[in-house]
């Protein structure tokens, strides 16, 4: 069964239209992340909840939001997408951040910004 | 600042050989963890084996087998006994600071 689901798996918006993708987990895990992976790179960390605790990484444009109203949801809400912003969004939980915090990730959203 | 490096960008293994995708780190942190992997062309991000900075043991994992030289700061893959299935990208991640490396594509050749 699928502990981390990522919806929706596939999205296509224009340009300067706002997009949100979903993260739900089934783990209990206290912490979520949001990845960005863009063609043959790796991907990159944009933020991540530690229970309610927001962690913006210091490079992560304003133009992504996120959002995790209860322990099993977190949501990415991208305003005003650019062409730029065509990438693979990954979502992934670990029970603890640290050292041992094994991530579990979701199968992704690929979104295509026209 | 931490740092995952991958050097390989590609490799090409024959079906049933072993091969080794190497990868090194840099961190002053003296607790971490290593994590590899595999990320198929679908694109889902696949779990394959973690090593603890002070595991004294090398971690294996059926086909897998991570060898950790921590005065060096390796951290290398082992894939034995290659599969036509082990075609993918594979990741080196140090996941206490969330950094991933830039990945290496294997090829695994009938």
């Amino acid at each position: 069964d699928a502990m981390v689901i990522q919806n929706p798996r596939y999205q296509v918006t224009q340009f300067g239209k706002p997009v949100t993708l979903s993260c739900s987990q089934t783990l209990n895990h206290n912490v979520m992340y949001w990845y960005q992976q863009k063609s043959s790179q790796a991907p990159k960390l944009l933020f991540h909840y530690y229970d309610k605790d927001f962690n913006n990484e210091a490079d992560t444009p304003d133009n992504f939001q996120s959002r995790r109203p209860n322990t099993s949801f977190c949501f990415l809400d991208i305003r005003s997408p650019g062409l730029g912003d065509t990438a693979m969004y990954l979502c992934a939980t670990s029970l603890h951040r640290g050292a041992t915090g094994e991530l579990f990730f979701g199968e992704g959203s690929r979104l295509t910004v026209l | 600042a931490q740092k995952i490096t991958q050097t390989q960008p590609g490799m090409f293994v024959q079906e049933k050989e072993a091969v080794t995708l190497d990868c090194t780190y840099d961190t002053s942190d003296q607790s971490y963890g290593l994590f590899w992997y595999k990320q198929p062309s679908s694109g889902e991000m696949i779990f394959l084996i973690y090593q603890g900075s002070y595991d004294e043991q090398n971690a294996t994992e059926g086909r897998y087998s991570l060898n950790f030289q921590k005065a060096r700061k390796s951290a290398n893959l082992v894939i034995s006994a290659s599969q036509l299935g082990d075609s993918a990208m594979y990741f080196c991640a140090m996941v206490n600071q969330f950094y991933f490396g830039t990945g290496t594509s294997l090829t695994v050749i009938p």
